[in-house]
């Protein structure tokens, strides 16, 4: 089957500790994305990758780390700068040529 | 900057009615519009995507109308189901060139469907 995965759906860390969150896809997207969703709120986008080895920030990219090393992966780290990092995180992927993007199923990351 | 608002928030119909939802935009200058569904805990389902340049795109009992000149969109759910039961959101990218790949997104509609 094709599409995204994420890893684990659920993640609790103690505060001032360094967290990874693992996206994978297989649909041969160049595209990838990094999105932190809370309770009423928007998606808001905190990092985007159009190409491997190349990312951007996105709209809160503050105490966020990524890489792109691989066209397949995508791997957000919220690091302990991150002042309130409990949230839902959402990874997407899309082609070249059309911004329609296909979403994850998510990973809620609980730090106390 | 590029603002999407969905109204209503909140919306709690009988099983079988039709309903509309809706969504706006302030910046009617977009390649396309996307409507996405929601459950509770899960991610994005993506069901439509309507280019600027077409006006309407069906899937199913869903249809999705796109008017650019008066930045709206609607999404149309004929004889809802229980299994409708969502929130929807809808997302337009923010602008030309590379920053396509940014798309703002609604706040959704939380739709539940009485049985």
């Amino acid at each position: 089957d094709g599409g995204i995965t994420q890893s684990p759906k659920y993640l609790f860390r103690k505060e001032g500790q360094n967290v990874t969150l693992s996206c994978e896809q297989n649909l041969n997207h160049d595209a990838m994305y990094w999105y932190r969703q809370d309770p009423g709120q928007g998606l808001r986008l905190i990092y985007y990758s159009q190409i491997v080895n190349d990312f951007q920030k996105g709209d809160i990219a503050e105490g966020y780390s990524v890489s792109r090393e691989k066209k397949e992966s995508f791997p957000l780290t919220v690091t302990s700068a991150q002042k309130n990092p409990t949230a839902f995180y959402l990874c997407a992927s899309s082609s070249t040529g059309s911004n329609e993007q296909y979403f994850g199923p998510g990973t809620r990351l609980t730090v106390t | 900057k590029q603002e999407v608002t969905q109204i209503p928030a909140a919306l709690s119909v009988p099983e079988g009615e039709n309903l509309v939802l809706n969504c706006s935009f302030t910046d009617s200058a977009i390649y396309n519009l996307q409507w996405f569904r929601q459950d509770p805990g899960k991610g994005l389902t993506s069901l439509l995507l309507i280019q600027s340049s077409q006006r309407e795109q069906t899937s199913g009992r869903l249809n999705a109308s796109l008017d650019k000149s008066s930045g709206r969109s609607t999404l149309y759910i004929a004889a809802s189901q229980p299994g409708d039961s969502a929130t929807y959101l809808c997302a337009v990218p923010r602008g030309g060139g590379g920053s396509n790949y940014k798309l703002t997104f609604g706040k959704g509609t939380l739709l539940t469907v009485n049985p």
